[in-house]
């Protein structure tokens, strides 16, 4: 079954304890991508990657990593975690096909709270 | 600069009745894609729909329908005949062709609520 998979699903953690939220797809999809998704704020892209050892930020990169040494992974590392970055988080992969993203495969989320 | 819009922070509609969540959209790519995904409230994103800015047909996915208006920059959603099922946050995507970074912007969501 094709999907994407994100761990854990929820995550309380204390202010300054590094965390790492995984995140692998069995699609081949060349592009992965974060989300963070904030009430009255939509999903806004925190990092990307094109393909292994591509990565770039997106708008809101701020106090997060990310590494892509294998195609099928992406994990998002918060080296020292604050309580605003509370959020349910989202990872993404795409398939380019003729220029154009084709719709996207989302994970199903991980709650992440900032004591 | 890339920008997805939806004016309607909630909707209600009765079950049955047909609905239609608004989004407009900014670009100056001349292809790009536009998504519509429903989040429940269990919270994962479901794929509803995908209309290409090419396609010559307003694309149609059973119940689903977006009106693609593109001189106007529109893509609304249309439900038709809604269940007490569709009660989600839906959101409207765009992919612009070229932007290899922003290969999905989302606007700010539409809360539908159906009720019996």
């Amino acid at each position: 079954e094709a999907q994407v998979t994100q761990n854990p699903r929820y995550l309380i953690t204390v202010t300054g304890k590094k965390l790492t939220v995984t995140c692998s797809q069995n699609m081949n999809h060349e592009y992965m991508s974060w989300y963070r998704q904030d009430p009255g704020l939509g999903l806004r892209q925190i990092y990307y990657s094109m393909n292994v050892e591509v990565t770039d930020k997106g708008d809101v990169p701020e106090g997060y990593k990310v590494s892509r040494k294998e195609k099928r992974n992406f994990p998002l590392i918060l080296e020292s975690p604050s309580p605003n970055q509370t959020s349910l988080y989202f990872c993404a992969s795409s398939l380019s096909l003729r220029g154009l993203w084709t719709e996207a495969f989302f994970g199903q989320g991980t709650r992440l709270t900032v004591v | 600069a890339q920008k997805i819009t939806q004016t309607q922070p909630g909707m209600f509609v009765q079950e049955k009745e047909a609905v239609t969540l608004d989004c407009t959209y900014d670009t100056s790519d001349p292809s790009y894609g536009l998504f519509w995904y429903k989040q429940p409230s269990s919270g994962e994103m479901i794929f509803l729909i995908y209309q290409g800015s090419y396609d010559q047909q307003n694309a149609t996915e059973g119940r689903y329908s977006l009106n693609f208006q593109k001189a106007r920059k529109s893509a609304n959603l249309v439900i038709s005949a809604s269940q007490l099922g569709d009660s989600a946050m839906y959101f409207c995507a765009m992919s612009p062709l070229g932007q290899a970074g922003t290969a999905l912007i989302f606007g700010k969501g539409t809360t539908l609520s159906v009720s019996s």
